[in-house]
């Protein structure tokens, strides 16, 4: 299994700049969760799918800030316009749907993204 | 969400055994306490998770107070690799959203 895959692994863009950030979940996981983590808050939850369709996106920071998901494999994050204060690492996780006492999330090596 | 609270920070000695505190004083009868760890420069990764009795794996083992107000990740022997962000989170069966606090960070010293 190759895991969660995200892309890109590192961007740099200028204020203003619409970015997209991509991932492909598990093969088989019902749960994908966008993280995001800088130094100053540390890992914060973004949004989450369940089933490919939106089921708290309350920690999205503002209205530049979107999710999709439009099938199981795949989901975007996208910025626009971006600022630099969204500089920052994003993390995409999925989770399998088990048994009560499971759900490990599996992460990705992250997309780090840098605003100038 | 159920809160947990961890020191910011710890110490050990490489080879030696590390215990991780966290309380959860909060916890309802049907949380699952999990814990994960973030290495420098990778997302964080699934350690162990249990609900009232303690539990072993290759990696770490859990031991939980008979109150489940509190828990402990125990590191048998730690490497120089086990240096890291060590999260404590509780988890409804509901699996519903997965909220990270600050963590412990922990360094091994050689």
């Amino acid at each position: 299994d190759a895991g969660v895959i995200q892309s890109p692994r590192h961007e740099v863009t200028e204020m203003g700049q619409e970015v997209t950030l991509r991932c492909k979940p598990i093969s088989g996981h019902d749960y994908l969760f966008w993280y995001r983590q800088t130094m100053m808050r540390g890992l914060e939850l973004l949004i989450y799918f369940n089933n490919n369709v939106p089921i708290d996106d309350s920690g999205m920071p503002e209205d530049r800030f979107s999710a999709k998901m439009p099938n199981a494999s795949f989901s975007t994050l996208k910025i626009q316009p971006s600022e630099p204060r969204d500089s920052a690492v994003y993390f995409c996780a999925s989770s399998p749907t088990g048994g009560r006492d499971t759900g490990e999330l599996f992460f990705g090596e992250g997309s780090r993204l840098t605003v100038l | 969400d159920a809160k947990t609270t961890q020191p910011n920070s710890m110490e050990s000695n490489e080879e030696e055994p590390v215990h991780l505190p966290c309380n959860h004083s909060t916890i309802s009868g049907t949380d699952y306490i999990h814990w994960y760890r973030q290495l420098p420069s990778q997302g964080p990764e699934y350690v162990i998770h249990g609900l009232t009795s303690n539990v072993n794996n290759r990696m770490a083992s859990l031991a939980i107070a008979e109150d489940r107000k509190s828990s402990t990740l125990i590191l048998h022997r730690a490497t120089l690799r086990d240096a890291a962000v060590y999260y404590c989170i509780l988890r409804e069966t509901s699996y519903d959203k997965v909220i990270f606090g600050p963590g412990t960070s922990l360094s091994v010293i050689p």
